[in-house]
C-alpha cells in the first residue's frame, strides 16, 4: 500500500487527453512539499516529467501538465500519443516517511 | 554527458550480502545528495536511502534500515550501497538517483536476485 493512492491504470484514444490523479494526505502533499511526476517508458530508467506540481523540464512536451490542490496533484497529458504508453508516477517528500511514491499508473494508448 | 553507471548487481542466496556501486559523470558529484530506489518485478518504485553531499547525513527506508548501508567517495565520485542479510523480497532492480531538490537524475539500474 503506498502512502500516495494513484489509479493502477488509465487509458484513452490517441489525440484524447488523460488525466492522472495522486492523492496525499496532510503530512506530505497537504504540508505543502512539492509534488514530482515520473515518466517509466517499457525497459528504461524512470525520468522526471513534471516538478515543483507544475514545472516541465526543458525537452518535456507541453501536452504535459501538472497541478495540485490540497492534498492531491494531478498529471494531465493532451493530444495523447502512443509513444506515450508507459508508467507514470507521483513523488513527494512525507515528514515521517520520508520520500515516497505513488504505486504508479499504467497508461494504456488504445 | 551526465551518467550515473550502477554495478555490482546479481544472484545472490537468502541472508547473504552485495555491495552496490554507482559510477558517476558529467556533473559535480560533491556537491549533490544522492538516494537508492528499488523496483521489484512489477511493482512500482521504494526509495530506501539518502546520503547528504558531503555524507554527513544518512536516512534509511524502514523496510532496509539495519541491513544496508549507504556511502559515498566524492574523491572517486561514486556512491555505494552495501546489502546485509538479503531477503527475497529485495529481489529489485536498484536505481542510483541523484537528488536535485527532486530526483533528477537516474542511473540504468542493476539487478539483484535473492534466491536460494
Amino acid at each position: 500500500q503506498s502512502v500516495l493512492t494513484q489509479p493502477p491504470s488509465v487509458s484513452g484514444a490517441p489525440g484524447q487527453r488523460v488525466t492522472i490523479s495522486c492523492t496525499g494526505s496532510s503530512s506530505n502533499i497537504g504540508a505543502d512539499y512539492g509534488v514530482h511526476w515520473y515518466q517509466q517508458l517499457p525497459g528504461t530508467a524512470p525520468k522526471v516529467l513534471i516538478y515543483a506540481n507544475r514545472v516541465r523540464p526543458s525537452g518535456v512536451p507541453d501536452r504535459f501538465s501538472g497541478s495540485k490542490s490540497g492534498t492531491s496533484a494531478s498529471l494531465t497529458i493532451t493530444g495523447l500519443q502512443a509513444e506515450d504508453e508507459g508508467d507514470y508516477y507521483c513523488q513527494s517528500y512525507d515528514s515521517s516517511l520520508l520520500w515516497v511514491f505513488g504505486g504508479g499508473t499504467k497508461l494504456t494508448v488504445l | 554527458e551526465v551518467q550515473l553507471v550502477e554495478s555490482g548487481g546479481g544472484l545472490v542466496q537468502p541472508g547473504g550480502s552485495l555491495r552496490l556501486s554507482c559510477a558517476v559523470s558529467g556533473f559535480t558529484f560533491s556537491g549533490f545528495n544522492m538516494n537508492w530506489v528499488r523496483q521489484a518485478p512489477g511493482k512500482g518504485l521504494e526509495w530506501i536511502s539518502f546520503i547528504e553531499s558531503t555524507g554527513r547525513t544518512i536516512y534509511y527506508a524502514d523496510s532496509v534500515k539495519g541491513r544496508f548501508t549507504i556511502s559515498r567517495d566524492n574523491d572517486n565520485n561514486s556512491l555505494y550501497l552495501r546489502m546485509n542479510s538479503l531477503r527475497a523480497e529485495d529481489t529489485a532492480v536498484y536505481y542510483c538517483v541523484r537528488d536535485g531538490g527532486l530526483m533528477d537524475i537516474w542511473g540504468q539500474g542493476t539487478t539483484v536476485t535473492v534466491s536460494s
